[in-house]
Order: structure tokens, then sequence, then C-alpha cells
């Protein structure tokens, strides 16, 4: 079974609708974090958190939002969805000490906003 | 400002000869280097890291160098397997300073032929 998984896979939608992509991990790590990547580019973060009760803004984050249900679950929403959101949508854990450098990705949800 | 750089899009070889992805930084406080595999439909991949302490680093079929007055780190891969074919994002960080963040490159595609 896969350590960090994403749901949906795939999801079309409409501008202004209100997207929930979810996170669950299984690693038992305390870092979780939603990237998004265009095509061409790399990774760009749009929020972390170190543990449960920690949010932080990354480099994208306007337009988004995240909740962290508990350690192992962490959510992206787009409130109102629009075309320039469409893009591949990462979720990642680390681990706190030792090598928090070492991120695991999940699969990845794909995302189109008509 | 992109702060870690792939400047080749897409590298081709045959299978069995050696394959070099190169990746150039220029923020000076990175001090963590790390190497992601990424096959279609599926999430990045660790695999293989480097600190700045070290100047090489080697697992397998795979090594990497670091050369840090040129701010220049390149992933060797020998012999090279069609398996291999994917895209390679090169990925750094400031451990000292935001160590939640890993700064991407864009990703370089390699192509491994039989």
């Amino acid at each position: 079974d896969a350590d960090v998984t994403q749901t949906p896979r795939n999801r079309i939608t409409k501008t202004g609708k209100r997207i929930m992509l979810e996170c669950s991990q299984t690693k038992g790590h305390d870092r979780m974090y939603w990237y998004r990547q265009d095509p061409g580019l790399g990774l760009q973060l749009i929020y972390y958190s170190f543990d449960v009760k920690d949010i932080n803004k990354g480099e994208i984050s306007d337009g988004y939002s995240v909740s962290r249900q508990a350690q192992a679950k962490f959510s992206l929403s787009l409130e109102s969805a629009i075309p320039n959101q469409t893009a591949l949508y990462f979720c990642a854990t680390s681990q706190n000490g030792g090598n928090y450098n070492e991120q695991f990705f999940g699969p990845g949800t794909r995302l189109t906003v008509l | 400002d992109q702060q870690v750089k792939q400047n080749s899009p897409s590298l081709s070889v045959q299978e069995g000869r050696i394959s070099i992805l190169n990746c150039d930084y220029t923020n000076s406080m990175f001090d963590y280097f790390l190497w992601y595999k990424k096959y279609p439909a599926e999430g990045p991949t660790f695999l293989i890291s480097i600190s700045s302490i070290k100047d090489k680093n080697e697992d397998g079929r795979f090594t990497v160098f670091l050369n840090k007055s040129a701010k220049h780190l390149s992933l060797h891969i020998v012999p090279s397997q069609p398996g291999d074919s994917a895209v390679y994002f090169c990925a750094a960080s400031d451990s000292g300073g935001s160590n939640y963040k890993l700064t991407f490159g864009k990703g370089t595609l390699l192509t491994v032929n039989p």
C-alpha cells in the first residue's frame, strides 16, 4: 500500500467552484507539504505544516487554503477555482528530525479548471 | 529569479552508456542537495542526496558530484538502463534557514534508448 495517498487522482471542475484535494499518509511523519507543478516548471510550494497546530504559507499560497485535520491528513482547498489553477498537485511528507530534507511524495492529483 | 537551474530540458543516451544530468544553483546558503526521479502519472521519488560537506556521494549506479565553488552539481548514471527513462529534478535546501523548503529545478527528461 502507498505511504502517501491523494484523492481524487483526477478532477475536472468549473470556474468558481470550491474544490478540496485530500492527502493521507501512513509514514508517521509530522511534516506535510502541498506543491503544484505546471508543465515545464518545477514544483512550487503552496503550503506546509510541521504539525497539527502549525500551518505556513509557501511561495504561491494565494487562492488556496489548507487544513491539517490530524497528523496523517492534510487537505488543500481552492475556494473559488480559476483556470490558471489547472495543474498537477502533489502532497509530500518528511520526518521532523534526522533527514528532514528528504520528502516523500504522493502520486499527484491532476486538476483541470474549465 | 530561479535559484536552481536545470538548463537541459531533455537528454537522450544509449543503454549502457553514462547519463550526466546537470544542475546549477545561485543561493550560496544552500547546503543540502537532492535528486528526485519522476515517472509519468507518479509522484517524484527520492533518488540520492549530498551534503555540502561532501563533494561526492555514490549509491549503486548513481553518483552525485558537488562543486561548491562553481555552485554546480551533477548526477551520473552508469550504466544507463531503459528503466531510468524519467524526469529528474534537482532540489536544494538551506538547512540553517528555511529548513522547511526544497527549491526545485524545472527537471530534465532523460530518455535511455535500448
